[in-house]
Order: structure tokens, then C-alpha cells, then sequence
């Protein structure tokens, strides 16, 4: 079964911490995509990556930078992490061919304090 | 810039009543639309991609079907463990990227 694994659940941080979430996919796919979820916003894109060591900013990438140095993990890194980072992390891959739709990871929960 | 509107945004049914959800779409051309079931504390799942309009798919309760302005995804007979956040995305040509709504959140009571 394929998959698109996320290192954490559940992840609390303090106020001005460096913080890496990692993200690994199984399936070959050349795009990867971080989104964060918040009640009320729904899924916003953070950043996405069309291949190897290239990266795209989405539609909030203020307070975030991405890596991607295997076509196979992509990590998003919160630089200084403050409180209204809080949020549910997500993960997804997809080829990329037309019409394909992303498979998500699991999701990681972050709590800044 | 490319929309999603989701409606209602809960809907509360009970079990064997049957139902359906929006999703209203402005896209500047669709290359493809998704639909995607999300439990609590996970990562959505897919559902069903729809390419062009008339078409439909389905899968055991569900069904979704599009035209070109808006898509419905109809639950026939729904059990208690159809409950979940159901969410609607586009893609446009062009792009590889997803634009969601923000989701119709589903509770079917026994």
C-alpha cells in the first residue's frame, strides 16, 4: 500500500524553537506539497516542490522554508516558531500527470507555546 | 484565482437518509475535480477525481457528479460510519496544485 509517512502526530514546542517536520513518500512522485489546517480556513498551501532541490512558495509561506534533497522526503521547517503556527501539519504527494490527486500523509499536530 | 465553496458547512442526517453536498467551482479550466473524506485527527482520503462534466463516479453510498460550475456528491442510505468532513478541491490546467473548500462536516446519528 502506498504511503506518505509524517514523523510526528503530535509535536509540542516552545515559543522561538527551531522545528523540522519531516515528510516521506513511498510512491516515486515528483510533487510533494505542505499544507497547514485551521477550523474555519480549511487546507492553505505552505510550499510545494515539483522536484529534487526545487521548491515553489504557496499561499502562506511567511515563517516557513522548505528542503528537499531526495525526491523522496520533503520537510518543512518553521524557522522561529511562534504561537499562531499552531495548527494541524499536513503532507502530500502526486505524480506528476494530469489529474492525479494527492495521497495525504497522516498529519502532524503542532502546539506552540 | 480559482475557488471552492462548500455547502452546508454541516449537515446532520440520520442513518438511511439520504443526502446530498455542493461544491460550487470557479476555476479558470478545470483539469480535474476531487473529492476527499477527512476523519478526525487524519489526513484526508481520496474519494474520486471528476474530469469533465456529465461524468460520475461512485463508490458503495457515494456518488459524486459534475457539471461545470458545481459538483454534488450524493450519500444514499448513509450509515453512522459515513461521518466524517468531506472536501472538495480543483485543479487547473496547467497547474498541479489543489484548491480546497472548506469542507461539509457530515454526522449520521444511528
Amino acid at each position: 500500500d502506498v504511503k506518505v509517512t509524517q514523523s510526528s502526530r503530535y509535536l509540542v514546542k516552545r515559543t522561538g524553537e527551531k522545528v523540522f517536520l519531516e515528510c516521506v513518500q513511498d510512491m516515486d512522485h515528483e510533487n510533494m506539497f505542505w499544507y497547514r489546517q485551521d477550523p474555519g480556513l480549511g487546507l492553505r498551501l505552505i510550499y510545494f516542490s515539483y522536484d529534487v532541490k526545487m521548491k515553489e512558495k504557496g499561499d502562506i509561506p511567511e515563517g516557513y522554508s522548505v528542503s528537499r534533497e531526495k525526491k523522496e522526503r520533503f520537510s518543512l521547517i518553521l524557522e522561529s516558531a511562534s504561537t499562531n503556527q499552531t495548527s494541524m501539519y499536513l503532507c502530500a504527494s502526486t505524480l506528476a500527470s494530469a489529474g492525479y490527486g494527492y495521497t495525504f500523509g497522516s498529519g502532524t499536530r503542532l502546539t506552540v507555546v | 484565482e480559482d475557488q471552492v465553496t462548500q455547502s452546508p458547512e454541516a449537515l446532520r442526517l440520520q442513518e438511511g437518509e439520504s443526502s446530498s453536498l455542493n461544491c460550487s467551482y470557479t476555476v479558470s479550466g478545470l483539469r480535474g475535480l476531487f473529492w476527499y473524506r477527512q476523519d478526525p485527527g487524519k489526513g484526508p482520503e481520496f474519494l474520486f477525481t471528476l474530469y469533465s462534466a456529465g461524468e460520475e463516479k461512485e463508490k458503495e453510498r457515494l456518488k459524486a457528479t459534475l457539471t461545470k460550475k458545481e459538483s454534488f456528491l450524493h450519500i444514499t442510505a448513509p450509515k453512522p460510519e459515513d461521518s466524517a468532513t468531506y472536501l472538495c478541491a480543483v485543479q487547473a490546467v496547467g497547474d498541479s496544485r489543489l484548491t480546497f473548500g472548506e469542507g461539509t462536516q457530515l454526522t449520521v446519528n444511528p
